[in-house]
């Protein structure tokens, strides 16, 4: 199966400082992969999608000096929170989408989520 | 801009039994995926089932079946011979134009 790890699971920092977010595609490279924010008891948004060497595509609303994100290679993008407050609290989930998959089928692999808590 | 909505916030359903879940969605698109996941409270999306928009045959996956209708922008999940693992939040979602789209969610309480 295609499995995609995040790393730290969980994360606690101070208001003001700023937290990465790792998210790796573990056995297939990921053509796009994608971030989302789920608050308590809510459904996923999207906040944007990144593609291996090129600039994320950021969803209308998200800041993107905020939420920076790099797609360095097939398999690892991140996300950093920058200068976070306690309004970015949230559980953040990544997927991505396998390269070299069936053309008429998508599928998107998601991670098993980061939940940050900023203090 | 795609939406998609689950009308029913919380089911129930006695183990053993069979569930019907609800999704509908609006699109302009002719061609996009649809997609029930489920999420345990470990938070970990799991994929029940997916159907293609151009298969006319509602896809089954073992006591996991969909009802699609193109037409009427329907895509409703039915769960039989209901278990108690099968408790968890299950989003209906549609991809189309390069993105996933979730509903709200419904809440899936298995009655033992």
């Amino acid at each position: 199966g295609a499995v995609v790890s995040q790393h730290p699971s969980w994360v606690i920092c101070k208001s003001g400082t700023s937290v990465k977010i790792e998210c790796r595609s573990l056995d297939f490279q990921a053509t796009t992969m994608f971030w989302y924010r789920q608050f308590p008891k809510q459904s996923l948004m999207l906040m944007a999608t990144s593609n291996e060497g090129s600039k994320a595509t950021y969803e209308q609303g998200v800041e993107k000096d905020k939420f920076l994100i790099n797609h360095a290679s097939l398999t690892l993008s991140t996300l950093t929170v920058t200068s976070a407050h306690p309004e970015d609290s949230s559980f953040y989930i990544c997927s991505a989408h396998r390269r070299g998959g069936l053309a008429d089928f998508y599928e998107q692999f998601f991670g098993p989520g980061t939940r940050l808590t900023v203090l | 801009a795609q939406t998609v909505t689950q009308s029913q916030p919380e089911m129930s359903v006695q183990e053993a039994e069979t569930v019907t879940l609800s999704c509908t969605y609006d699109t302009s698109e002719s061609d996009y995926y649809l997609f029930w996941y489920k999420q345990p409270p470990s938070r970990q999306m799991i994929l029940v089932i997916r159907q293609e928009a151009y298969k006319q045959q509602n896809a089954t996956e073992n006591r996991f079946s969909v009802n699609f209708q193109k037409a009427a922008k329907s895509f409703s999940l039915k769960i039989s011979d209901s278990q108690l693992g099968d408790a968890a939040m299950y989003f209906c979602a549609f991809f189309g134009n390069e993105k996933l789209t979730f509903g709200t969610g419904t809440r899936l309480t298995i009655i033992p």
